[in-house]
Order: structure tokens, then C-alpha cells, then sequence
């Protein structure tokens, strides 16, 4: 069964430029979640979307904004880049009803150059 | 604020012996726990979590204990092997069964060694 998978795996984008990234979940998941991990930050919540829903979101500026797909699929935006938006990247996905655990995918480091 | 804080940035631990990996939270409305390992340039991996009405869940090598008076759980590796050389995330959520959104401690780096 096919993981969680990311695309692009890196990306390297220039300050006040906008980035799409892109997710598939696992099939048969509903929810997918993302996460902005940095070393002083660690692993920061961005949103989450649960049948095309927004269900959750954490505590970033509106740069950042996300969608889901009616195949579960997901994308999360990034407008007007700063420095501080370099980051890995990465989104999870799970069942939606408790089932234990996110499966994660690999993320995408971003540079902001 | 940080609402799950893993204090111990690293972790050293020779092999066959027992790794205790700690985590305190704030947030007494969190009702699940949950343990991830992560290796370089890949995402985290769901090891074992423990609903809050649970003191102690077991998955092989893995336990995790919660006492939740003070607020502290703890993951149990035994015996401890090279393979399991990695960070370590202890996350919590209050979104019960629908978990949501996940609260991460800033992870700790487990050692192991021959």
C-alpha cells in the first residue's frame, strides 16, 4: 500500500515569491494535516481538512492557506515568502475517525533564498 | 508555550539495554498521546500512543507509561537496539477520537550503541 507522498521533495524559491505543495494520502484517508518543522520551532501545526473541510488550523499568518480535494488529495499555499518560511514541510494523513497514529510523508524542505 | 515539552535533547544508551525516553505536558485537556520516531530526511513514524483512560499500553519493544497527575509520560525501549538510533517525538492531542491537531515536543536524539 502506498505511503503518504510529497512532491516536490525540494524547492527553492525566492523571498516575496508564492509555493504550492502538493499531497496524497494514503488511500482511503480522509484527513490530511500539515506540519511546518524548523530547529527552533520543531514541529508547528499548520491546519487540517477532513472531506474537503477545514476542520483545525494553528496559529500562522494568512500566507499560508490550504485545500483539499474531493479525492483527499491536498495542497497547501505560501504567498509572499519570507526568510523564516524555510522549512521542511510536511503533511500526514489518517482515517479521520481515531484510528491511532498520522502517517506522515516525507515533506519538502524549502529554501528561501 | 510550548504545551509538551521534551526536556532531554538527547539520549545515549548502549545496545540490550532499556531507553527511557520522558515527556511532561501542561494541558490537561489532552486525552491521547502518541510516541513518533524520525530519521533524517524522512517523515516521522507512528511508534505506539495511549488514550488517557490507559496508565500503560504495550507494543513489543515499546511501552509508554502515563501518569497523568503529573502530567508525564514516558516511552520504554527494551532492549534497546542500533536500529532504534533516531529522534524521538512524544505528541498529545485533545481532539479525542477525531485526534486533529497535534501538540509536538521539540524531540529527543536516541543514541545506541555496540
Amino acid at each position: 500500500k502506498a505511503g503518504v507522498t510529497q512532491t516536490p521533495r525540494y524547492l527553492i524559491k525566492t523571498r516575496g515569491q508564492q509555493v504550492t505543495l502538493s499531497c496524497s494520502p494514503i488511500s482511503g484517508h480522509r484527513s490530511v494535516s500539515w506540519y511546518q518543522q524548523t530547529p527552533g520551532q520543531g514541529l508547528q501545526f499548520l491546519f487540517e481538512y477532513f472531506s474537503e473541510t477545514q476542520r483545525n488550523k494553528g496559529n500562522f499568518p494568512g500566507r499560508f492557506s490550504g485545500r483539499q480535494f474531493s479525492n483527499s488529495r491536498s495542497e497547501m499555499n505560501v504567498s509572499t515568502l519570507e526568510l523564516g518560511d524555510s522549512a521542511l514541510y510536511l503533511c500526514a494523513s489518517s482515517l479521520g475517525n481515531g484510528v491511532p497514529g498520522y502517517t506522515f510523508g516525507s515533506g519538502t524542505r524549502l529554501t528561501v533564498v | 508555550d510550548q504545551q509538551v515539552k521534551q526536556n532531554s535533547p538527547s539520549l545515549s544508551v548502549q545496545e540490550g539495554r532499556i531507553s527511557i525516553l520522558n515527556c511532561d505536558y501542561t494541558n490537561s485537556m489532552f486525552d491521547y498521546f502518541l510516541w513518533y520516531k524520525k530519521y533524517p530526511a524522512e517523515g516521522p513514524t507512528f511508534l505506539i500512543s495511549i488514550s488517557s483512560i490507559k496508565d500503560k499500553n504495550e507494543d513489543g519493544r515499546f511501552t509508554v507509561f502515563l501518569n497523568k497527575s503529573a502530567k508525564h509520560l514516558s516511552l520504554h525501549i527494551v532492549p534497546s537496539q542500533p536500529g532504534d538510533s533516531a529522534v524521538y517525538f512524544c505528541a498529545a492531542s485533545s481532539g479525542g477520537s477525531t485526534l486533529g491537531r497535534l501538540y509536538f515536543g521539540r524531540g529527543t536524539q536516541l543514541t545506541v550503541w555496540p
